[in-house]
């Protein structure tokens, strides 16, 4: 029962380097979201996909950018690092469809640790 | 702008003690979710409340949705060792493209202590 798998789990680069963090899901959901989390800023929101072939910024989206390759995967890619994104990057599926009035539950990925030097 | 603000943002007490956590907000939001994450992990959902008012409990903890939808707490009785955790609440709302959108507290750091 994997529910959200990520990609590499720990990642250290240097400024100016690329890297693209993998999420994949297998609970067949239609939304996917990338959040990053910092000591004492709790979970910001980067980028969201609400469905296949859909992607929106979220509250943090510079320096970012998504690719929702599919309905099981949405990557994350950095393409010149810089210190200020060493974080805590968590993956996150859900299901939630407006018309059934679901509320959203969220399905997180076990981390990414990326530390830029 | 932070929409969601928790307190206390660390709290350490003695196994057996009681006690609440708050989650406020400006905002009106269509529910209120609260998560548990333990370190190395992702955060896990404890509880959803979508009526203004609710109550639900889960064993030990209480959580409860402010009548206006603006506001929420979650209380442990007679905390225990197994409950040290990060706490997160998350006010929902749906998106113009039909997404869920969470927005998230900083969260409460709690050490229960044997």
């Amino acid at each position: 029962n994997a529910g959200v798998t990520q990609t590499p789990k720990f990642q250290v680069l240097k400024t100016g380097q690329s890297m693209t963090l993998q999420c994949a899901q297998d609970m067949n959901h239609n939304s996917m979201y990338w959040y990053r989390q910092d000591p004492g800023m709790g979970l910001r929101l980067i980028y969201y996909s609400a469905s296949e072939g859909t992607t929106d910024k979220g509250e943090v989206p510079n320096g970012y950018n998504v690719s929702r390759l599919n309905k099981r995967e949405f990557s994350l890619r950095l393409e010149s690092a810089a210190p200020s994104q060493t974080s805590v990057y968590f993956c996150a599926s859900s299901d939630s469809r407006r018309l059934r009035g679901d509320t959203g539950e969220l399905f997180f990925g076990e981390g990414s640790r990326l530390t830029v030097l | 702008t932070q929409l969601l603000e928790q307190s206390p943002q660390f709290l350490s007490i003695q196994e057996g003690e009681n006690l609440t956590v708050y989650c406020n907000s400006s905002s009106v939001f269509s529910s209120l979710q609260w998560y548990r994450q333990e370190p190395g992990e992702g955060p896990v959902l404890l509880v959803t409340v979508v009526t203004g008012g609710e109550v639900k409990k889960l064993k030990r903890l209480t959580f409860q949705f402010g009548d206006a939808r603006k506001d929420s707490s979650l209380h442990i009785t007679a905390a225990q060792p197994g409950d040290t955790g990060l706490y997160l609440c998350a006010g929902g709302r749906y998106s113009g493209a039909g997404s869920y959108q969470l927005t998230f507290g900083k969260g409460t750091k709690l050490s229960v202590i044997p």
